[in-house]
């Protein structure tokens, strides 16, 4: 099976203008989470998407929204971008079902805001 | 709230000795808990996770965790150190909202 996919890999991006990534997840994942990460904070949960309906949302400001679609691709987007919004952006697809489920994460979009 | 810990920053072992990672939980109910590992420009691999039974859980690439409910820990080792092990490590703990909450890593260095 292909892993879960990020486009782009790298962006580069002027403070004030908005981003959007994208995110397919392994086939038969229904759930796609977003994390942000920075040397500083960490990894933090942006939010959960299940059937394109979003389940769980972490603290960020509403600038940062994503949705879902049918086909499960995921994509986020970060409108009046700040220098504090450079991170490595990751998603993860998991498949819930019976049981407790671990995520797997795609290698990342590296956003740089200048 | 559910949260972890893992208190060392860094790990320093010499290749061919065993490693530890440290992590420590705080959950209300039963604990899922999980270890990634993550290497330079990538993004994290899945090593493991414990969720009922056997304190003692095997994952990928020789790793293993122990499960201690008293001293509420979920360890993470390996018995014979590889250079190529030599990466950042996450604790996550699965929370009552299924959120997944990750500690704040810890940088293992094996020197050959």
């Amino acid at each position: 099976k292909a892993g879960v996919t990020q486009t782009p890999r790298y962006l580069i991006k002027t403070r004030g203008q908005q981003v959007t990534l994208s995110c397919s997840p392994i086939s038969g994942h229904r759930s796609v989470s977003w994390y942000q990460q920075t040397p500083g904070q960490g990894l933090q949960f942006l939010f959960e998407y299940f059937s394109e309906t979003q389940r769980n949302k972490g603290n960020f400001p509403g600038r940062f929204s994503g949705r879902q679609f049918s086909n499960s691709r995921s994509e986020m987007n970060v409108s009046t971008l700040e220098l504090g919004d450079s991170a490595l952006y990751l998603c993860a697809s998991s498949h819930p079902g019976q049981g407790v489920y671990e995520q797997y994460f795609g290698p990342g979009t590296r956003l740089t805001v200048t | 709230a559910q949260s972890v810990a893992q208190p060392e920053d860094q790990v320093n072992v010499a290749e061919g000795n065993p490693l530890t990672v440290k992590c420590t939980y705080s959950v209300s109910g039963n604990p899922y808990l999980f270890w990634y590992v993550q290497y330079p420009n990538r993004g994290l691999q899945f090593l493991l996770k414990y969720i009922t039974g056997d304190n003692l859980v095997k994952g990928s690439y020789g790793f293993e965790a122990e499960f201690n409910k008293s001293q509420t820990s979920f360890h993470l080792k390996k018995p014979s150190a590889l250079v190529s092990d030599s990466a950042l490590y996450f604790c996550a703990v699965r929370d009552y909202n299924n959120d997944m909450r990750f500690g704040a890593g810890t940088r293992l260095t094996v020197k050959p």
